[in-house]
């Protein structure tokens, strides 16, 4: 298994501003992903960090709203950029540990006034 | 991905077996089923996952069908700590290509009773 670690746990920001979620994997990992999850509502997907190459967004989400780097094979941040109270959410960062198995990051609790 | 379907809700009695279906009767010959929960207020949990034999493990046992269109997670001894949402996944395993994504459904939310 891994540990994955998430900063900061929540926050609470004002409309228009933006925040960086770091993600922190106590290995190295193959694959890294981040996932939102909306109040009530189940995961998903935001994009596939690559390492050394640009993220791979999924349908929905733009590199402009939620840019995200991956330098490494153990650390990525995701930014909300821009921010609105429609992105209230819980972000969440996962890592590919085997081809088999996937653990994930206790979440950042998002809230923007 | 193939889609899974799953109850919305289930009960069990403390101490009982939970059994969690799921159907995935459009999975293909390389996706494997897999398990997750996620605990209220954490990020989802690694149960268990499967090709086409049964597993177990500490957590789980997990049960695919023989034509692999179905499974069935079960815990076998249900405890309070056991409440949450359970999903049912299918997927190929990861490769460098990053293709092979985790898709969540809604899952079956398990409450078990005192």
């Amino acid at each position: 298994s891994a540990v994955i670690s998430q900063k900061p746990s929540r926050d609470i920001c004002q409309r228009g501003t933006s925040l960086t979620i770091q993600c922190q994997v106590d290995s190295q990992v193959t694959m890294m992903f981040w996932y939102r999850q909306q109040p009530g509502q189940s995961l998903t997907l935001i994009a596939t960090a690559n390492q050394g190459s640009e993220a791979t967004y999924e349908s929905g989400f733009v590199i402009d709203k939620f840019p995200i780097s991956r330098p490494n094979l153990t650390f990525s941040t995701l930014t909300v950029s821009n921010m609105s109270p429609e992105d209230s959410s819980i972000y969440l960062c996962s890592g590919g540990i085997t081809r088999y198995e996937q653990y994930f990051g206790p979440g950042t609790r998002l809230t923007v006034t | 991905d193939a889609k899974t379907t799953q109850p919305p809700s289930m009960d069990c009695a403390e101490g009982r077996a939970a059994n969690l279906p799921c159907n995935h009767s459009t999975i293909s010959g390389n996706e494997y089923v897999y398990w997750y929960r996620q605990i209220h207020s954490q990020g989802p949990q690694y149960i268990i996952h499967g090709l086409k034999n049964n597993e177990t493990n500490e957590m789980a046992s997990l049960i695919i069908t023989e034509d692999r269109k179905s499974s069935t997670l079960i815990l076998p001894h249900a405890t309070l700590r056991d409440t949450a949402v359970y999903y049912c996944i299918v997927r190929a395993p990861l490769s460098n290509f990053g293709n092979e994504k985790l898709t969540f459904g809604t899952g079956t939310r398990l409450t078990i009773i005192p």
